[in-house]
């Protein structure tokens, strides 16, 4: 099984920074990562499917890099509607796991 | 357009079965997997594993092989869920998502709630 840790677990940026979210896999995926945003109450929305595919309609603030086993995910200048939890998905190699989540908040 | 639309929140006693569905709207049910996933109350989600309608594929986690069975209606383009001998630790929010090679988990339902409580 795949182990998916994602970092960090929370953190707290102000309107127009940068948001910086890393997962590291223990096995080497290509480049079969995904990333989520969930609001409360809500499933989650599937922002970069693998290849770092931005989904369509996700504005272009959202980007995401990475290969192998190192994965970034990026928000340039953050919004305050992007306060949500963010999660990636490894769908490489079943079981597809999930990452721990981040919490993004505004100051 | 695409819509999964999962039944209702359940309620049920520690020890019984629940069984819930996903049925799919908007595109042509056999192309593509239907996932399942388990998310506790503030924490991450788990993949609990995948039906393929156009050959009856399934695959389970291990985790969750005895807990989970997945079964089809294709007349109604329903997958369900069925989970067995619940206990507490089974309460969450249950959320099924079609898959498919390299789509991501694209579409999603809006999720079941299972409570398990005396």
């Amino acid at each position: 099984e795949t182990t998916v840790t994602q970092s960090p677990a929370s953190l707290s940026v102000a309107t127009g920074e940068k948001v910086t979210i890393r997962c590291i896999t223990s096995t080497d995926i290509d480049d079969d990562m995904n990333w989520y945003q969930q609001k409360p109450g809500e499933p989650p929305k599937l922002l970069i499917s693998e290849g770092n595919t931005l989904r369509p309609g996700v504005p272009s603030r959202f980007s995401s890099s990475g290969y192998g086993t190192d994965f970034v995910f990026t928000i340039e200048n953050t919004l305050s509607e992007d306060v949500a939890d963010y999660y990636c998905l490894q769908s490489d190699n079943m079981p597809y796991t999930f990452g721990g989540g981040t919490k993004l908040e505004i100051k | 357009q695409v819509q999964l639309q999962q039944s209702g929140a359940e309620l049920v006693k520690p020890g019984a079965s629940v069984k819930m569905s996903c049925k799919a709207f908007g595109y042509t049910f056999t192309t593509y997997p239907i996932e399942w996933m388990k998310q506790n109350h503030g924490k991450s989600l788990e993949w609990i594993g995948n039906f393929h309608p156009y050959n009856d594929d399934t695959k389970y986690n291990e985790k969750f092989k005895g807990k989970a069975k997945l079964t089809v209606e294709k007349s109604s383009s329903t997958v369900y869920l069925e989970l067995s001998r619940l206990t507490s630790d089974d309460s969450a929010v249950y959320y099924c998502a079609r898959g498919g090679l390299r789509q991501g988990f694209a579409y999603w339902g809006q999720g079941t709630l299972v409570t398990v409580s005396a």
